[in-house]
């Protein structure tokens, strides 16, 4: 497709299930970035790909968050074990290098709610 | 610690008003300062982006300001429409080898017809 892609667009699940959030970049683009935005907050940086490697994955809040790429493509975001603070918008952009001023190309985001 | 601001959280104008949005961010050392657009239940869409070199930047209707050594950027909307109704969010990228954005919280627009 042209623009990022992200499914599910929501996820509702009950708290303590694993959920998994897919992202498809634009294609060529080798650099792959997870958000989140919670409510009243600002974006909140998560984990950055180069290709299939993450050299920062500061942003990780716990060890029930995992990420990984496949193929220089695809990205999926796991988390398990979900908490009510866990629900917020995970947005994914990709951008076509990691040039210092590649603009990033974000996607519409997953909604997930944890009840 | 680079942190991102921006004033006010929402503001609300007539149609046809030009308006400013204002960001400031702690740290002079970036590479780029973007500005990007956010409807309801959507992801975020660039506007702008401004290189640490850069002054300004315009698109049709907005312009975006930096002054990098007072760590501020505008983005002036002129003749404001009610389809610019949305979110508008400023992010920097750190000079520090980071490839993540900071955001700030952004600002909510509205414009009345």
């Amino acid at each position: 497709g042209a623009g990022v892609s992200q499914s599910p667009s929501n996820k509702v699940t009950e708290k303590g299930k694993d959920v998994e959030l897919r992202c498809d970049p634009i294609s060529g683009h080798t650099a792959l970035y997870w958000y989140r935005q919670s409510l009243g907050q600002g974006l909140e940086f998560l984990i950055y790909f180069q290709g299939n490697s993450a050299p920062d994955k500061s942003g990780l809040p716990s060890d029930r968050f995992s990420a990984e790429r496949t193929g220089g493509s695809v990205s999926t975001l796991t988390i398990q074990r979900t908490q009510q603070e866990d629900s917020a918008v995970y947005l994914c952009a990709s951008s076509l290098g990691t040039g210092r001023n590649q603009p990033q190309h974000f996607g519409d985001g997953t909604r997930l709610s944890i009840l | 610690k680079q942190e991102v601001t921006q004033i006010p959280a929402a503001l609300s104008v007539p149609e046809g008003e030009n308006l400013v949005l204002n960001c400031s961010f702690t740290d002079s050392a970036i590479y780029n300062l973007q500005w990007f657009r956010q409807d309801p239940g959507k992801g975020l869409t660039s506007l702008l982006l401004i290189q640490s070199s850069q002054r300004e930047q315009t698109s049709g209707r907005l312009n975006a300001s930096l002054d990098k050594s007072s760590g501020r950027s505008t983005l002036y909307i002129a003749a404001s429409q009610p389809g610019d109704s949305a979110t508008y969010l400023c992010a920097v990228r750190p000079a520090s080898g980071t490839y993540k954005y900071i955001f700030g919280t952004g600002t909510r627009l509205k414009v009345l017809a």
